[in-house]
Order: C-alpha cells, then structure tokens, then sequence
C-alpha cells in the first residue's frame, strides 16, 4: 500500500463538522502535517504535531494523532464554503514531505 | 512579501526542448525542495538541497537538474522535454532539514506539447 494514505472525496454541509482521515506507515516520522490546496493555487500549511503529542487545537482546527494506530485525523468545525479545497496530510523525513494523495473537501449549502 | 517565489507561473514548450522554472525564497530558510503535481493532484518529492546534501528522489529521470547559484535559490532545469513532464511543479523550502516545517511557492504549469 501507499505510504501515506487518504479518502479521495469528502462531502459535508456547510456549518457541519469535516473530519479527513489519514493513515501513515513509517512510525519514525516525528512531524506530522496537513496542508490546504485551493483551485489553481499553492500549497498552505495548515498545521503539524509533532509525534509525542495526541492533541492540537488552533481556532476551527483539531488535529488528533493515535499514534498507535498511525492514524491522523483532521477536524474543520463549522464547516464554510471557503473551506472548500484539496487537503493533504503528509509526513516528515530526512528527504522531504511524503503525500497523500489529498481528500477533496464538497461543501454543500 | 512573497516568502518563496517561483518564474514562470506557466510554461508552455514543445517536446525536446530544455527549460528552467526558477525558485527563490527570502526566508533565510537552509534547505529547499522541488515536488511535482500532476494531473490527479498527486504530489512527489524530486529533490531536497541544502549547501551540504543533495537528495534525489530516485523515480526522477536524469534530465531533471536541481541549480543552485546561493542558497536562497534552487532552479529546476529540464532537459528534453516529454509529454509525460506535463504537470504543476512547487518549490518549497522548510528552516532546516530536520523541522520538514515548509513553506512552498505557487506552483509553475508546464504544458508539454
């Protein structure tokens, strides 16, 4: 399987909660990352956590790492339209960031 | 002011030819990288450089070359273009080789043709 993988397509109504999932193989990642594609434009790192912590909120945003599990989670609460992207977790290594292959985020009014 | 810079945004070339797509960033950041997107979003490492170390993703071609004339720049020159090199490609760049913590560019379209 993929190193790093991801559901392709999440859909959710607007002022819901979007929870994207991701599972890792390498357990000797200590960074842990989720960034945001919107149409036509860069990437933007949205948060990381570092491998020692299970937990890290900032505003709308909960990242949730089991460690155990090598499963990392990403929760948007109150979902809006601007939300609306491609969202790639990825983990860090000695030579860069290896990708999922991004979960589109479908709001509907 | 823009913290990690790419020329050009679109790229438009025939088969055969040689280009470069340029990357510059003004973080002070060590370390800087070259990913490709192609058309189902899927993003690849390529190569990672600091003023030390040079890592290749192997599954890049040779005609792919990382230049960097300083550190706060890493060009990607490609040599005889394929069809197949049509795709976005980002530059990024993170403090150092150990935090992975990185900051990418808005991408370069090269349509191959």
């Amino acid at each position: 399987g993929e190193d790093v993988e991801q559901s392709l397509f999440l859909s959710v109504r607007e002022g819901d909660s979007s929870v994207i999932n991701c599972t890792y193989t390498d357990s000797s990642s200590t960074y842990l990352y989720w960034y945001k594609q919107e149409p036509g434009a860069g990437l933007q790192l949205l948060t990381y956590i570092f491998s020692n912590m299970d937990m890290k909120q900032d505003q709308r945003l909960t990242v949730l790492l089991n460690k155990k599990d090598k499963h990392l989670s990403l929760r948007i609460a109150d979902t809006q339209t601007g939300d609306s992207a491609i969202y790639f977790c990825a983990r860090g290594g000695a030579d860069g960031l290896t990708f999922g292959k991004g979960t589109h985020l479908i709001i509907q009014p | 002011d823009t913290a990690v810079s790419q020329t050009p945004k679109y790229l438009v070339t025939q088969m055969g030819n040689d280009k470069s797509i340029k990357c510059e960033q003004n973080l002070g950041h060590d370390t800087m990288y070259w990913y490709k997107q192609d058309s189902k979003k899927f993003l690849k490492i390529m190569f990672s450089y600091n003023n030390k170390e040079l890592i290749i993703n192997e599954t890049v071609p040779n005609r792919f070359s990382p230049k960097s004339p300083d550190k706060a720049h890493l060009n990607l020159h490609i040599n005889s273009l394929e069809l197949g090199d049509s795709a976005v490609y980002f530059c990024a760049s993170s403090p150092d080789g150990q935090t992975y913590e990185q900051y990418f560019g808005p991408g370069t379209r090269l349509t191959v043709t």
